[in-house]
């Protein structure tokens, strides 16, 4: 079955640790798109990557770095630098010429303490 | 302002009725719409792209009315597995590729 997959599905870490987020997709998609959720809050988007080797920040990047070295990955780094990392992470992907048909993985769930 | 507003709810509805929520949005250029359900502790799922026209999916029927900057959801006979959260979601114009902005959410609870 095609589909993304990201894990782990809860990652707790200590602060001023790194952390990587993984997500891959098997849909043959050419975008993908990283996401964070605060409770009571819309999606934010972190960065996003319409093709491989190509990625852009998106509205909230800053402690955050990604990779797109394959078409099927898109790992997203939670740097030290971010103040306020704890939150539900969501990776998406989209087919060429539809890029508002996002098809959304099941989340991370990371807990800094 | 916030770029797309909705009423956060929770809205409690027996099975059987009908809902709408509302959504707004402050970007006049914005060009495309679309609703996306979300599941408690879930990935958010596109429901339905919001049309000029209206349009309507089963017991789902969409609307937006640029005038006064707002799409609306209404759902019909309401079945338990209708509670979720229901995001506006928006695409504004001259906004890089596939960048889309989301509402808060509105949380619908069918109860028997």
């Amino acid at each position: 079955d095609g589909g993304i997959t990201q894990s782990p599905k809860y990652l707790f870490r200590k602060e001023g640790q790194n952390v990587t987020l993984s997500c891959e997709q098997n849909l043959n998609h050419d975008a993908m798109y990283w996401y964070r959720q605060d409770p009571g809050q819309g999606l934010r988007l972190i960065y996003y990557s319409q093709i491989v080797n190509d990625f852009q920040k998106g509205d909230i990047a800053e402690g955050y770095s990604v990779s797109r070295e394959k078409k099927e990955s898109f790992p997203l780094t939670v740097t030290s630098a971010q103040k306020n990392p704890t939150a539900f992470y969501l990776c998406a992907s989209s087919k060429q010429g539809s890029p508002y048909e996002q098809y959304f993985g099941p989340g991370t769930r990371l807990t800094v303490t | 302002r916030k770029e797309v507003e909705q009423d956060p709810g929770p809205f409690n509805v027996p099975e059987g009725a009908t809902v709408a929520f509302n959504c707004t949005y402050s970007n006049s250029a914005s060009q495309s719409f679309f609703w996306y359900r979300q599941d408690c502790r879930k990935e958010p799922k596109l429901l339905m792209s919001v049309y000029s026209s209206g349009n309507e999916d089963g017991r789902f029927t969409a609307q937006l009315n640029r005038a006064s900057q707002y799409i609306s959801l209404l759902i019909r006979d309401s079945k338990l597995s209708d509670s979720a959260t229901y995001l506006c979601v928006v695409k504004a114009g001259g906004t890089s590729y596939g960048k889309l902005t989301f509402g808060q959410g509105t949380i619908l609870t069918v109860h028997p």
